[in-house]
């Protein structure tokens, strides 16, 4: 079945480490891919976006993600963590034409300061 | 930055009684969503909206379900007798009419339903 898996489903962490988040999708042909972060209490925020062209896409914040196709995969890292990264962070995969995004199960990062 | 804004932030309802989320969809966009997150699972969507019908929907989109966008501002989803397996965050969402293959959807910050 064409799914979305994040793994690691919670991440706790001290601030200035590392932080990669795993995405792997199982749909064929021609994706759009999405990181999206919610913090606390506030709306899904669109952190990151692939379309075409280079697969090293970088967001805000400090965010980047790179496109593996052979892969499939998305994954997200960010070199140094503050604490204010602690949010759940949610992968995301568009087939190309399609109307909905499948959603993975997201990822709880809390960071320690 | 405009923004989706959902109401209300939580509701609470009893097994069997109707219950309506609103949304507030960014002004000029075109394309409407919901979609839900029962704890500890994936965010999955429900529908999709455009020019006043629905474009999609999923199988989980069943008879108890229907949207309505009743102005030129809301979007609402209405779930007709709810049961206790209705009880999941709902996120609204919206996009423009800007190209379908780079589909960006700008979310609120959900709708809590707690079914008791």
């Amino acid at each position: 079945a064409q799914s979305v898996s994040q793994h690691n489903h919670h991440v706790i962490l001290s601030e200035a480490a590392s932080l990669e988040l795993g995405c792997n999708y199982s749909y064929g042909g021609t994706v759009n891919l999405f990181w999206y972060v919610q913090y606390p209490g506030q709306h899904l925020q669109l952190l990151l976006k692939y379309f075409s062209g280079d697969p090293l896409v970088k967001g805000i914040k400090g965010f980047e993600a790179e496109f593996i196709k052979s892969k499939f995969s998305f994954n997200l890292r960010k070199p140094s963590v503050q604490w204010s990264d602690t949010a759940e962070y949610f992968c995301a995969v568009n087939p190309y034409g399609n109307n909905r995004l499948a959603f993975g199960k997201g990822n709880q990062v809390v960071v320690i300061p | 930055e405009p923004e989706v804004t959902q109401t209300p932030s939580h509701q609470v309802t009893q097994m069997g009684q109707e219950v309506i989320l609103r949304c507030v969809p960014i002004s000029n966009h075109l394309y409407f969503y919901w979609y839900r997150q029962i704890l500890g699972q994936k965010v999955e969507f429900l529908v999709s909206f455009y020019n006043n019908e629905i474009s999609e929907k999923s199988e989980i989109f069943d008879d108890q379900f229907s949207v309505e966008r009743p102005d030129g501002s809301n979007f609402t989803l209405k779930i007709r007798s709810t049961k206790l397996e209705d009880s999941a965050m709902y996120f609204c969402a919206s996009r423009d009419q800007g190209s379908v293959a780079k589909n960006i959807q700008y979310f609120g910050a959900g709708t809590r339903l707690s079914v008791l």
